[in-house]
C-alpha cells in the first residue's frame, strides 16, 4: 500500500521559516494537500493541489511538490501556527494521509 | 455556508456494529461534483481515511477496513451513513466526516464536521 512519510516533529522560532516534508513514491505525479490540526479542533485545509491556498488561509503558508517530496512552508511562523500538520495524496482512487508532523513554535 | 455534523453512539461494545451519521447543509449530494469522506483519528495517532462516497453513488474504501465498512447516502435527508462491523478497542477514535469537490477531491477536504469520539469498551 502507498505510504506518505513525514518527520514526527519540527521546531521553529517565532518569525522564522518552518519546513515540513512529505515523502512518497512518485509523489510529484499526484496532487498533495496539507491539513492543520490543533488540539480540540477539526482539521483545516491549508494547501491543495500542491500549492493552492484556500480562501482565508494566510499567505505565509505555501506548498510545493517535486520528485518524491511535497513540502509545506510556513514563512514568518507565528505562535498560532503551532499544530500538527498532515499531508494527504491519492493512490489508486483512495486517500492516504501521512503520519503527521508536530510543529512547535519555541 | 457548509456545515457537517457527526452523530452516533459515544460508546460501543467489542464485536458490535457502529453506525454513524453525517448530517450536512450548504450542499447536496445530488449535485454533480460533490463528495463526503470519513476520516478517523485514534487518540495520539495520525489521521486515517477509510471511506468516501461521490454524488454518483460511487464509493471507495480503505483496503485495511473495506471488509468491515459500508457507506451510503440519503440525498433527501442530506445525510451520509457509515456502518462499521465487529468493533474492537483499536477502533476507538474521533470520527470525522468531511466535504470535498470532484473525483479525487481536487479541492481537498474543504469542510469538516466537529468530530465524534467513539470509545470501544466492554
Amino acid at each position: 500500500s502507498y505510504e506518505l512519510t513525514q518527520p514526527p516533529s519540527v521546531s521553529v522560532s517565532p518569525g522564522q521559516t518552518a519546513t515540513i516534508t512529505c515523502s512518497g513514491g512518485k509523489l510529484v505525479d499526484k496532487y498533495a494537500c496539507w491539513y492543520q490540526l490543533k488540539p480540540g479542533q477539526s482539521p483545516v485545509l491549508v494547501i491543495y493541489q500542491d500549492r493552492r491556498r484556500p480562501s482565508g488561509i494566510p499567505e505565509r503558508f505555501s506548498g510545493s511538490n517535486s520528485g518524491n517530496t511535497a513540502t509545506l512552508t510556513i514563512s514568518g511562523t507565528q505562535a498560532t501556527d503551532e499544530a500538527d500538520y498532515y499531508c494527504q495524496a491519492w493512490d489508486s482512487s483512495t486517500m492516504v494521509f501521512g503520519g503527521g508532523t508536530k510543529v512547535t513554535v519555541l | 455556508q457548509i456545515t457537517l455534523k457527526e452523530s452516533g453512539p459515544a460508546l460501543v461494545k467489542p464485536t458490535q456494529t457502529l453506525t454513524l451519521t453525517c448530517t450536512f447543509s450548504g450542499f447536496s449530494l445530488s449535485t454533480s461534483g460533490v463528495g463526503v469522506a470519513w476520516i478517523r483519528q485514534p487518540p495520539g495517532k495520525a489521521l486515517e481515511w477509510f471511506a468516501l462516497i461521490y454524488w454518483t453513488d460511487d464509493k471507495r474504501y480503505s483496503p485495511s477496513l473495506k471488509t468491515r465498512v459500508t457507506i451510503a447516502k440519503d440525498t433527501s435527508k442530506n445525510q451520509v451513513v457509515l456502518t462499521m462491523t465487529n468493533m474492537d478497542p483499536v477502533d476507538t477514535a474521533t470520527y470525522y466526516c468531511a466535504h470535498g469537490l470532484g473525483y479525487d477531491f481536487w479541492s481537498g477536504l474543504t469542510d469538516w464536521g466537529q468530530g465524534i469520539l467513539v470509545t470501544v469498551s466492554s
